[in-house]
């Protein structure tokens, strides 16, 4: 069956500028994941949903990111006034529940880069 | 703090020679251990998961095992196609249910 997709792939944008980043996560699963990923690094955890709400953002680094999932499927990461500091790949990832399992799959990333 | 560390960062081997990945880690309670593998421009793909000390699970090449401080991704007689990047994360009773606490993992590079 087909995988947790992101797009875009690539985006680059201007410092200061706003973005938004998009998952579709696997059919089914109800739980869906943000991280982010510098060079050299592992993954980095941000949020993550199970239905439509929120259930832990603490891994948002400041006020500027934010996440919705309004109808508990797809999901979009929105970064304001971008900064350079942002510049990473954003991977979403999809599990068929929180916990559990925790066997999360992931998506191909989305690569920002801010200039 | 909940921490995952894995040795060594790089590993060069022959086509055929057999070796280990390390993942050591600290956590408050440990509710499961995740092996993954990451090609360069992909994401993560799911390997293994691991809940508790003894626990061993094998996939072709590749067998994780766990204690309560570590796991080992042993690969035996590694082909060219199995290098990449493989990386350890965590999942602890204490914090969110969805937060994996990833290492900064271990690029294998196998040369034929």
């Amino acid at each position: 069956g087909a995988g947790v997709s992101q797009t875009p792939s690539n985006k680059v944008t201007e410092k200061g500028k706003y973005v938004e980043l998009r998952c579709d996560p696997i059919s089914g699963h109800t739980a869906l994941y943000w991280y982010r990923q510098s060079l050299g690094q592992g993954p980095e955890f941000l949020i993550y949903f199970q239905g439509t709400g929120a259930a832990d953002d603490s891994g948002l680094p400041n006020d500027r990111f934010f996440a919705v999932r309004p109808e508990g499927s797809v999901s979009t990461l929105k970064i304001q006034r971008t900064e350079r500091g942002d510049s990473a790949v954003y991977l979403c990832a999809s599990s068929r529940s929180a916990g559990g399992t925790g066997e999360q799959y992931f998506g191909p990333g989305t690569r920002l880069t801010v200039t | 703090e909940d921490q995952v560390t894995q040795s060594p960062e790089a590993l060069r081997l022959q086509e055929g020679e057999s070796s280990s990945l390390n993942c050591s880690y600290t956590v408050s309670g440990l509710r499961g251990l995740f092996w993954y593998r990451q090609d360069p421009g992909k994401g993560p793909e799911f390997l293994f998961t691991l809940y508790s000390a003894g626990e061993e699970k094998e996939k072709e090449r590749l067998k994780a095992t766990l204690t309560k401080k570590e796991s080992f991704l042993h690969i035996t007689a590694p082909k060219p196609e199995d290098s990449a990047t493989y990386l350890c994360a965590v999942l602890n009773y204490g914090g969110s249910q969805g937060n994996l606490i990833f290492g900064k993992g271990t690029k294998l590079s196998v040369k034929p």
